[in-house]
Parts: structure tokens; sequence; C-alpha cells
């Protein structure tokens, strides 16, 4: 089992409408957790931080289910310049600081 | 100042070259990290140096070769690469708090092709 999973994707959503964004991590311990965005052939750079008591920023909002293992991401009222790669990021429990990638979910928002 | 410099941009070399990536940060982040990047893949993580020690090797060949000369700067260098290895290559760092590091933050990443 892979250590990060993803909606595979991709998504084709038309402006305006709502998409959530689900992964999987397989280790219990577990302690941080992210989301990324990633343009093509640009660097990802984080969208928000991902907390068990959820938290908000404008149009985006993710949330984080300890119990199931679980992160979402769920954009409201999207925008053209919303499309791009949403990747799922997990700081591994083991000694030396352990940060991985899910395989990602590419996301296109059509006018 | 949250900015992860890479030099160079783009890079090409041959199967017989030596070359060195460069990665800079100046946030006083502890934790740096090497990725290696295919196209429509997500970044697969290759080094980690926590407080400039080498902490994870994630099985990366020797034509590889990692070095933290101090807390700043990072550096990959490269020796008698194949095609296969041909990549965007991607720094990052991130702060440390004990056993914890937090998010990372990237550089734009070398473009490399070996011919």
């Amino acid at each position: 089992r892979k250590e990060v999973e993803q909606d595979p994707g991709p998504f084709n959503v038309p402006e305006g409408a709502t998409v959530a964004f689900n992964c999987t991590y397989s280790n219990s311990a577990s302690q941080s957790f992210f989301w990324y965005r990633q343009d093509c052939r640009k660097e990802p750079k984080l969208l928000m931080s991902v907390y068990s008591s959820g938290n908000e920023d404008g149009r985006f909002t993710a949330q984080l289910n300890r119990a199931s293992q679980y992160i979402s991401l769920l954009i409201r009222d999207s925008k053209l310049s919303d499309s791009a790669t949403y990747l799922c990021v997990v700081n591994l429990p083991t000694g030396g600081f352990k940060t991985i990638f899910g395989a990602g979910t590419r996301l296109f928002v059509k006018a | 100042d949250t900015e992860v410099t890479q030099t160079p941009k783009h890079l090409v070399m041959g199967m017989t070259n030596k070359k060195s990536l460069k990665c800079e940060q100046h946030m006083g982040h502890r934790a740096m990290y090497w990725y290696k990047q295919k196209a429509k893949k997500p970044p697969e993580l290759m080094f980690v140096y926590s407080y400039e020690k080498l902490s994870i090797n994630e099985s990366v060949p020797s034509r590889f070769s990692p070095e933290c000369p101090n807390s700043s700067l990072l550096n990959l260098h490269l020796h008698a690469l194949q095609p296969e290895d041909s990549a965007l290559y991607l720094c990052a760092s991130s702060q440390v708090h004990g056993s914890m590091n937090t998010e990372a933050f990237f550089g734009q990443g070398t473009r490399l092709t070996v011919v």
C-alpha cells in the first residue's frame, strides 16, 4: 500500500462548481499534513496546512480525520485559475523528516 | 524572505560529464531536501539533510551525491548519469521543531537533460 494515496482524477468542472479532493495515508503516526498546488512546469507551492479542527482560506477548506486517516480539500466557486495539480503531502514520523507526496489530482476548470 | 534559490534553471549534460546542482535558502531552515520529478508524476524524495547531516537516502544510485556545506546550502553532484535521469530536480527546505518538520518551501527546480 502506498504511503499517501489520492483520487486519480482528472477532474473536469465548470466555473463556479464545487469540487472535493480526497487523500488517505497509511501511517497512523503521521505528524502533519498539507495541500500543495503545482502548475505545469512549476514548483509545488503550499496551498494550506491541514488540521483536525478543519481550516478555511477563502474558497478553500481543508479537513483532517485522524481516525480514518483521511484528508480532504474542498474548493468552492471554482475559477479558471484553479486549474492545476493538487498534491496531498504528509510528514512521516520517521527520524529524518520524511515529507511524502501523493500522486496528485489534476483539476481542469472550464468556462 | 521565503525563497529557495536553485541554480542552474536548465542543464544539459552528457553521460560522461560531472556537474553540480546548487540550492540556497536564508530562512534559517534546518531541514533541506532533494526531490526528483518526472513528467506527470509527483515529486519523489531522494535525500534529506537535517542539521547539515544526511538523515535520509531513499536508495538513490551513487551517481547522485548530495552535499550540505553549511546550513544554507545544499548541492547535488552528478556523475555518469543516464538518459532516464532526465527530470526536474527540486530542492526544498523546512523548519524543524524538535522531532517535527513544518511545511516545505520549494525552489523553482533545475530541469536536467542527459544526452
